[in-house]
C-alpha cells in the first residue's frame, strides 16, 4: 500500500529536550516536505527536499532541522523545542512536478510544555 | 501574511444542499490550484484541482469555478452529504520553488442529515 508514514503519532515533551519526528514513504518519489497545521492558518511549509542531500527552507523553517540523506525518509529535528512548537505536524511526499499530487501522512501532535 | 484567503472559516449545510467554499490569491505565478480534503485523525487527501487555463472542472458531485482575472477560485460540493464532513483546504502551487504549495486557512464543513 502507497503510503507515508510519520512516528510518533502523538508526543508530549518539554522545552529544550530535543526531538526527532521520522517520515518515510514508500512511493519513490522525488519530492517530500514537512508542514505544520495551526488553527486558522491552515497548513505552512517548513522545509521541502526535491531529491536526496537537496533541501531548502519553507515559509516557517525557524527552530527546524531537516536532512534527506535516503529517498525514502525525511526527519524533522527540533534542536530545542519551545512552547510556539506545539503544533500538528504533515509530511508529504510527491512526484516532482506542478501538477503532482502531495501525499500526506496522518500526522504528529506535538505539545511541547 | 497569507498569500492564499480562503472564506467562510465554518460551513453548515443541510443533507442535499450546495457548499460553496471562496478562495482568493494575489500571486499571479501560481501555476496549479488543488482543493485538499481532509477527516479529523488524517491528513490531507487531494480532492480535486484545477489549472488556471481553465475556468471549470467537474468530478462527479465536486466542482471547481476558476476566474483569473478576479484571482479567485471557488469549490462547489452539490447535493452535500454527511459524509462530507471534512476540513477542505484550498492551496496554490508556486513552481519557481520546487513544488511548493501555499495553503488558505482551511474550512470546517458539516453537512447536517
Amino acid at each position: 500500500e502507497a503510503q507515508v508514514t510519520q512516528n510518533p503519532r502523538y508526543l508530549i515533551t518539554v522545552t529544550g529536550k530535543k526531538l526527532t519526528v521520522t517520515c518515510s514513504q514508500n512511493m519513490n518519489h522525488e519530492y517530500m516536505s514537512w508542514y505544520r497545521q495551526d488553527p486558522g492558518l491552515g497548513l505552512r511549509q517548513i522545509y521541502y527536499s526535491m531529491n536526496v542531500e537537496v533541501t531548502d527552507k519553507g515559509d516557517v523553517p525557524e527552530g527546524y532541522k531537516v536532512s534527506r540523506k535516503e529517498k525514502r525518509n525525511f526527519p524533522l529535528i527540533l534542536e530545542s523545542p519551545s512552547p510556539n512548537q506545539t503544533s500538528l505536524y504533515f509530511c508529504a511526499s510527491s512526484n516532482d512536478g506542478s501538477n503532482q499530487p502531495q501525499h500526506f501522512g496522518d500526522g504528529t501532535r506535538l505539545s511541547i510544555l | 501574511q497569507q498569500q492564499v484567503k480562503q472564506s467562510p472559516q465554518s460551513l453548515i449545510v443541510q443533507k442535499g444542499g450546495i457548499s460553496i467554499i471562496n478562495c482568493a490569491y494575489e500571486n499571479t505565478a501560481f501555476d496549479y490550484f488543488p482543493w485538499y480534503q481532509q477527516f479529523p485523525g488524517k491528513g490531507p487527501a487531494l480532492l480535486i484541482a484545477i489549472r488556471p487555463d481553465v475556468s471549470e472542472k467537474k468530478e462527479g458531485r465536486f466542482t471547481i469555478s476558476f476566474n483569473k482575472s478576479a484571482k479567485q477560485f471557488s469549490l462547489h460540493i452539490m447535493d452535500s452529504q454527511p459524509g462530507d464532513s471534512a476540513t477542505y483546504f484550498c492551496a496554490a502551487h508556486y513552481n519557481n520553488a520546487g513544488n511548493m504549495l501555499t495553503f488558505g486557512g482551511g474550512t470546517r464543513l458539516m453537512v447536517k442529515p
